[in-house]
């Protein structure tokens, strides 16, 4: 079976960095996602991660360490339009799975 | 061109009922899905159609049974659902299919269904 575990709900202000961290317990690795909803909208991809480290993105980066099934994904000059769920995938052979998503509010 | 098209938006069916969800894109991808997404949960894989054959069905009831006609289009046809079927449902492509390496998905605006 999988596992995907990430915190429910995250505040943060305007500018600030936040970092959203995902820990994965699953059968197989294909690699990691992290894909942004706002509310109402479907799903948008961020980033992919299949090897060990850090890829940046503009202001995303995500990390990666396959050894402790632990994933982060770093936002930075946080805008009131990151306010949305981000939600963590896994997939192996045979399966694509979501965490639960993590509801980010930035306030001014 | 890098759009998944949904319709219809919005279907609301009785139990009795035999709709069909539509799905089409022309990126030229391999891969297309189907998920199911209740209110402030995460997407739940539903099919996978690799090269316009299923290849992953979760289990889901037969009373979701979809269809690849072509590469660029994914239907899901609908009959004698229950209200707890009531969700949205996206779609989403990619260029290769799950059991291959890197593989952004790119999802549809999703049909929101609602089953009375």
């Amino acid at each position: 079976g999988q596992n995907i575990d990430q915190p429910t709900e995250m505040t943060a202000t305007e500018g600030a960095i936040v970092q959203i961290n995902c820990t994965y317990q699953t059968s197989g690795f294909n690699g990691l996602f992290w894909y942004q909803q706002h509310a109402g909208e479907a799903p948008t991809f961020l980033s992919y991660n299949v090897l060990d480290g850090l890829e940046e993105k503009g202001r995303f980066s995500s990390f990666l360490s396959r050894s402790k099934g632990y994933s982060y994904l770093l936002l930075k000059e946080l805008q009131m339009k990151d306010s949305a769920s981000y939600l963590c995938a896994v997939s192996d052979n045979n399966d694509m799975r979501f965490g639960a998503g993590t509801r980010l509010t930035v306030k001014p | 061109d890098t759009e998944v098209t949904q319709t219809p938006k919005h279907l609301v069916m009785g139990m009795t009922n035999k709709k069909s969800l539509k799905c089409e894109q022309h990126m030229g991808h391999r891969a297309m899905y189907w998920y199911k997404q209740k209110a402030k949960k995460p997407p739940e894989l539903m099919f996978v159609y690799s090269y316009e054959k299923l290849s992953i069905n979760e289990s889901v009831p037969s009373r979701f049974s979809p269809e690849c006609p072509n590469s660029s289009l994914l239907n899901l046809h609908l009959h004698a659902l229950q209200p707890e079927d009531s969700a949205l449902y996206l779609c989403a492509s990619s260029q290769s299919s799950l059991r291959t390496d890197y593989y952004e998905q790119y999802f549809g605006p999703g049909t929101r269904l609602t089953v009375t």
